[in-house]
């Protein structure tokens, strides 16, 4: 089946810092991306809808200047947050929709764990 | 408000003992349901998809159903393995104005199977 990589799987940064995350797509194209936040025992919250080659879309709350997306390709798709605080300590998790396959097609990434001192 | 609903919050079955995990939802329009196996500090995994005219969908020992009218779905497990522990999300997919699907994720039911 398609899989979707993240990089790095688990990060851990000192506050007011900024961390990228990639999202790759491996052996499919992927038009829209989308990038989702999970606090433990909480379930996935979409932060943001990412098109390759256009800017991304993002949910009520969550801050455009905070929380960096870009989707240079059909396959990669990045999350930066900037100036990272302890509160942004989280599980971000990626989904790539398969350009190729049926709409309702989404694949999920294994997740990065941030963690902020 | 588009919400989805799971019960129970959690559950300790006995390895080779059969479950059923429900969900309820407040989504219009709806476009799909979707339930996936998320294993802890994972990325969730599709187990099933139903649209509004299917009301039964199996996956190997997992299978779920779909009552579009009373809004329900259900996935029930049979003879569980240790490996099955893990939290169950029900997702279900609205359709937005200009075709696109946006998924409302529920809280997901946390499964331990116990030897």
């Amino acid at each position: 089946g398609a899989v979707v990589s993240q990089h790095p799987s688990r990060v851990i940064c000192k506050s007011g810092t900024s961390v990228k995350i990639e999202c790759r797509s491996l052996d499919f194209q992927a038009t829209t991306m989308f990038w989702y936040r999970q606090f433990p025992k909480k379930s996935l919250m979409l932060m943001a809808t990412s098109n390759e080659g256009s800017k991304a879309t993002y949910e009520q709350g969550v801050e455009k200047d905070k929380f960096l997306i870009n989707h240079a390709s059909l396959t990669l798709s990045t999350l930066t947050v900037t100036s990272a605080h302890p509160e942004d300590s989280s599980f971000y998790i990626c989904s790539a929709r398969d350009l190729g396959a049926h709409e309702y097609t989404q694949y999920f990434g294994p997740g990065t764990r941030l963690t902020v001192l | 408000k588009n919400q989805v609903e799971q019960s129970p919050q959690s559950l300790i079955i006995l390895e080779g003992k059969n479950c059923t995990l429900q969900c309820n939802y407040t989504v219009s329009p709806f476009s799909n349901l979707r339930w996936y196996k998320q294993d802890t500090g994972r990325g969730p995994v599709s187990l099933t998809i139903m649209t509004f005219s299917e009301n039964t969908k199996s996956n190997g020992r997992y299978t779920a159903t779909l009552d579009a009218d009373t809004k329900q779905s259900s996935l029930h497990i049979t003879a569980s393995q240790l490996s099955d522990s893990a939290s169950y999300i029900c997702v279900v997919s609205v359709r937005l104005s200009g075709g696109y699907n946006k998924l409302i994720f529920g809280a997901g039911t946390r499964l331990a199977v116990h030897p």
